[in-house]
């Protein structure tokens, strides 16, 4: 799997948008750039997954970069229950794509 | 409603005693994997099952086994745990292997070895 570079950690105030980051600069063309967290004591929890266009759902919105060297995932409004290790992740379709490959995440701290 | 779950969620066990974890899944998913998590670490993939298709990764010891009886159950034994086992153990499931499916995880199980 190709590689992502993540902030280590990263603050926020409860009620307002978090962007995260994630640079991918050696994305090939069939990569999906999915996006996991993980609360503390709990398994990771699945948060979106896009292609080339930006994607949205209940919980984030998923912003790639037109080159798809970069991604940003966006909180629109954190909450204390969004503070967890937030982990981008790329996925390729085809080959031996089959796990997750976890880096360091980044650390999301919400203040109240 | 859950829809992978893990039992137990906390797991105490004497070195060298064999040990089982178990996971089910409601979501009806072709594929399950095993995870460890050690403490401070990123989750590392042991194995995963496509169907009846067993997938063992390069680098997962030969004391770590798995079953999977059914669509529904997914078992990790644990031969003979040593105090380096100890770990959270992650089970997940996807519909299909590639790129494009999202993995849904338990919630894990602790594993303490005494």
């Amino acid at each position: 799997d190709a590689k992502t570079t993540q902030p280590n950690s990263m603050e926020s105030n409860e009620e307002e948008p978090v962007h995260l980051p994630c640079n991918h600069s050696t994305i090939s063309g069939t990569d999906y750039i999915h996006w996991y967290r993980q609360l503390p004591s709990q398994g990771p929890e699945y948060v979106i997954h896009g292609l080339t266009s930006n994607v949205n759902n209940r919980m984030a919105s998923l912003a790639i970069a037109e080159d798809r060297k970069s991604s940003t995932l966006i909180l629109h409004r954190a909450t204390l229950r969004d503070a967890a290790v937030y982990y981008c992740i790329l996925r390729a379709f085809g080959g031996s794509n089959y796990k997750l490959t976890f880096g360091k995440g980044t650390l999301l701290t919400v203040n109240p | 409603d859950a829809m992978v779950i893990q039992n137990p969620r906390y797991q105490v066990t004497q070195f060298g005693k064999p040990v089982t974890l178990s996971c089910s899944q409601t979501l009806n998913h072709n594929v399950m994997y095993w995870y460890q998590q050690k403490s401070s670490q990123a989750p590392k993939l042991l194995f995963h099952y496509y169907d009846k298709d067993f997938n063992n990764e390069a680098d997962t010891p030969d004391n770590f086994q798995s079953r999977r009886p059914n669509t529904s159950f997914c078992f990790l034994d644990i031969r003979s745990p040593g105090l380096g086992d100890a770990a959270m153990y992650l089970c997940a499931t996807s519909r299909d292997t590639e790129g494009s499916y999202e993995q849904y995880f338990g919630p894990g199980t602790r594993l303490t070895v005494t």
